[in-house]
């Protein structure tokens, strides 16, 4: 049972470019979210989704789509890459309250 | 406006001993309560949640009380190893539409020596 899975570990991006960070969970559950952790501080709310086809912006999510077409895979897709957006970036899943996470990403924007 | 405030940024114990860990929320809606524990280059797990209708809640050598009263949580490693060693995080969880909204301090590392 894998759990939370993300890829990459690691990447680097020019300002202006722009990746997709894939997360997929095979755990069949309905919520599926995107966090990043800057250093020294707690973990901040991208998008979140409720369930295949349904997503919603959480607390920052300037500079980031998202999408969920499955109920397993929850993307996240960095447009014109900035600096500000140099982070760990988290998914999660739940099928209540208890989150599941992966291992995650991290991203610097140079 | 921090809702969740774990106000100890850092927290050193000696192996044996009690570690405690305390949170401090300010939204009397929030009705379910976690503590995760996270490793460097890892993502946070789950370590133990409890229910704003308890006010204690035990698993193994992890216990976490709920002062409602006072908006006060506190979470007791009893005793503490040196594989406990992580930064420890505790988020609050609210009813929200159609999900439930979590939020989540800002987290306290705790060391653990030999």
């Amino acid at each position: 049972n894998a759990g939370v899975t993300q890829t990459p570990k690691f990447r680097i991006l020019k300002i202006g470019q722009s990746m997709t960070l894939q997360c997929t969970q095979d755990m069949n559950h309905n919520y599926m979210y995107w966090y990043r952790q800057d250093p020294g501080m707690g973990l901040k709310l991208i998008y979140y989704s409720v369930g295949a086809g349904i997503t919603d912006k959480g607390e920052v999510p300037n500079g980031y789509n998202v999408s969920r077409s499955t109920t397993e895979d929850f993307p996240l897709r960095l447009e014109l890459a900035a600096p500000s957006q140099t982070s760990v970036y988290f998914c999660a899943s739940s099928y209540y309250v208890e989150l599941f996470f992966g291992s995650g990403t991290q991203l610097s924007v140079l | 406006d921090q809702q969740v405030k774990q106000n100890s940024p850092s927290l050193s114990v000696q192996e044996g001993r009690i570690s405690i860990l305390n949170c401090d929320y300010t939204n009397s809606m929030f009705d379910y309560f976690l503590w995760y524990k996270k490793y460097p280059a890892e993502g946070p797990t789950f370590l133990i949640s409890i229910s704003s209708i308890k006010d204690k809640n035990e698993d193994g050598r992890f216990t976490v009380f709920l002062n409602k009263s006072a908006k006060h949580l506190s979470l007791h490693i009893v005793p503490s190893q040196p594989g406990d060693s992580a930064v420890y995080f505790c988020a609050a969880s609210a009813n929200a539409g159609n999900n439930r909204k979590l939020i989540w301090g800002l987290g306290t590392s705790l060391a653990v020596n030999p």
